[in-house]
C-alpha cells in the first residue's frame, strides 16, 4: 500500500524558534497533502491544504503566517511553525492524496510529536 | 460539512463480531463514507469506505443503509490489535475532498 512518511517523528524546541517537519509519499505522487493537529484526547483537525506547485490554503482560524506550508514536488510538503510556543505543542500529521487508483484514498504519516518548551 | 455522530466508546470480547456505528443524517448525494482507525500515537489508517453499496474488504465490511443517513463498520472477529478510535468520515466532491474529522468511537477489546 502508499506510504507517508514524516521527519521528524518527534522534537522538542524552544520557544521562540521555528521547527520544520516533512512529509513524504514515498511510492507514489501526490498532488494534493493535508496537514493536521491532534492535541491529547482529540480527534485531528485540519489545519490546511497543500498543492503542489500552488499555495496552500488554510482553514478558518488557522495563522497562514505561523504555519508554513510549501508543497515543492509531488512527493514532498514541508510545514514550518515559526516562531513556536508552548500553546503550539501538538501531534501534527499528514496525509497524501493518491489519485493514481479509483480509491482516491488519503494516506496518512505516523505524524510528529511537537513540544516546545 | 456534513456531520457525523458516533457513540464516544465501545466495549468487545476478543474473537466476537463488533458493529460499530455511524450517523451522518445531512449526507449529501456525492458524499463518500469513509472509515478510519487510530492506533496510539501514530497516524490514522484506511479501514474501509462506500458510497451506496455495501463493501467488504480484508479488515472489515461497512454496510449502508438504504437512505445513507447511517453506517455501521463491521469486524467480524476482533482481536486485540483492533483495539483503537474509529473514525466515520464523509468525503464530498465539493470540499476538495478534504476530511474532518469528528470525536470517533473508542473501540476496547477484552481478551
Amino acid at each position: 500500500g502508499a506510504v507517508v512518511s514524516q521527519h521528524p517523528s518527534w522534537v522538542i524546541c524552544k520557544s521562540g524558534t521555528s521547527v520544520k517537519i516533512e512529509c513524504r509519499s514515498l511510492d507514489f505522487q501526490a498532488t494534493t497533502m493535508f496537514w493536521y493537529r491532534q492535541f491529547p484526547k482529540q480527534s485531528l483537525m485540519l489545519m490546511a491544504t497543500s498543492n503542489e506547485g500552488s499555495k496552500a490554503t488554510y482553514e478558518q482560524g488557522v495563522e497562514k503566517d505561523k504555519f508554513l506550508i510549501n508543497h515543492a514536488s509531488l512527493t514532498l510538503s514541508t510545514l514550518t511553525v515559526t516562531s513556536a510556543h508552548p500553546e503550539d505543542s501538538s501531534f501534527y500529521i499528514c496525509s497524501a492524496r493518491a489519485t493514481y487508483t479509483l480509491l482516491d484514498e488519503q494516506y496518512f504519516g505516523p505524524g510528529t510529536r511537537l513540544t516546545v518548551t | 460539512d456534513a456531520k457525523t455522530t458516533q457513540p464516544n466508546s465501545m466495549e468487545s470480547n476478543e474473537e466476537e463480531p463488533v458493529h460499530l456505528p455511524c450517523n451522518h443524517s445531512t449526507i449529501s448525494g456525492t458524499d463518500y463514507i469513509h472509515w478510519y482507525r487510530q492506533l496510539p500515537s501514530q497516524g490514522p489508517e484506511y479501514v474501509i469506505h462506500g458510497l451506496t453499496s455495501n463493501v467488504n474488504n480484508r479488515m472489515a465490511s461497512l454496510a449502508i443503509a438504504e437512505d445513507r443517513k447511517s453506517s455501521t463498520l463491521i469486524l467480524h472477529r476482533a482481536t486485540l490489535r483492533d483495539a483503537a478510535v474509529y473514525y466515520c468520515i464523509l468525503r464530498g466532491e465539493y470540499n476538495f475532498n478534504k476530511f474532518y474529522f469528528g470525536s470517533g468511537t473508542k473501540l476496547n477489546v477484552k481478551p
